[in-house]
């Protein structure tokens, strides 16, 4: 069964930069897409960014565009290759919970599955 | 950026009852309408992808339907376990974007 198992909670103060991982489980990530997505408290999800594991290849929201950075770390051949989601300049309103997600092969497909989703806390 | 609109924001409801739920966008996005369903403490679980199919082991008391604006998902017979919050999300246009959501009550 494919399941993404993300990082633990992060707390960090305004003006810093956080990172999140997401690593597959029970299937090689190459040639998928890994969108991330977040969920601020009371808020609807808001997509961040998409990289194409097999050739790197990113997309990002507007709204994060120069704040947000997706990579991964190991060729995408092997199956511990992890996605990385780095956000910078937090400010409070970045406390959300952090979701990644696969859409296979499609840029726009839809999400599944997801990660457990990760907590990150911005507070000074 | 295309918004969608999710109606009502919350349905109170008995097991056994139906439930509708609407999903509008702000511009035709065809059929790229997707359904989420999430629960509380748990990542999203997707339901049904590109208007009316079901993904994989979703009972088929779940059903979408629509195309152009306007969206509907309708649970035949609350389980217990439908009770959630539902999410829907346009993959026509970038950014993609979701729904504010409705929660399903008892």
């Amino acid at each position: 069964q494919v399941q993404l198992v993300q990082s633990g909670a992060e707390v960090t103060k305004p003006g810093a930069s956080v990172k999140v991982s997401c690593r597959s489980s029970g299937y090689t990530f190459a040639r998928n897409i890994i969108q991330w997505v977040r969920q601020a408290p009371g808020q609807r999800l808001e997509w961040m960014g998409w990289i194409n594991v097999g050739n790197e290849n990113t997309k990002y929201s507007q709204k994060f565009r120069g704040r947000v950075t997706i990579a991964r770390d190991t060729p995408a051949s092997t199956s511990a290759t992890t996605i990385y989601m780095e956000l910078s300049s937090l400010t409070s309103e970045d406390t959300a919970v952090y979701y990644c997600a696969t859409s296979r092969g499609l840029p726009n497909g839809w999400f599944d599955p997801w990660g457990q989703g990760t907590l990150v806390t911005v507070s000074s | 950026e295309i918004v969608l609109t999710q109606s009502p924001a919350t349905l109170s409801l008995s097991p056994g009852e139906r439930a509708t739920l609407s999903c509008r966008a702000s511009q035709s996005i065809t059929t790229y309408l997707v359904w989420y369903q999430q629960k509380v403490g748990q990542a999203p679980r997707l339901l049904i992808y590109d208007v009316s199919n079901r993904a994989t082991g979703i009972p088929d008391r779940f059903t979408g339907s629509g195309s152009g604006t306007d969206f509907t998902l309708t649970i035949s017979s609350l389980e217990p376990e439908d009770f959630a919050v539902y999410y829907c999300q346009q993959r026509y246009n970038w950014p993609l974007t979701f729904g504010g959501g409705t929660q399903v009550e008892i």
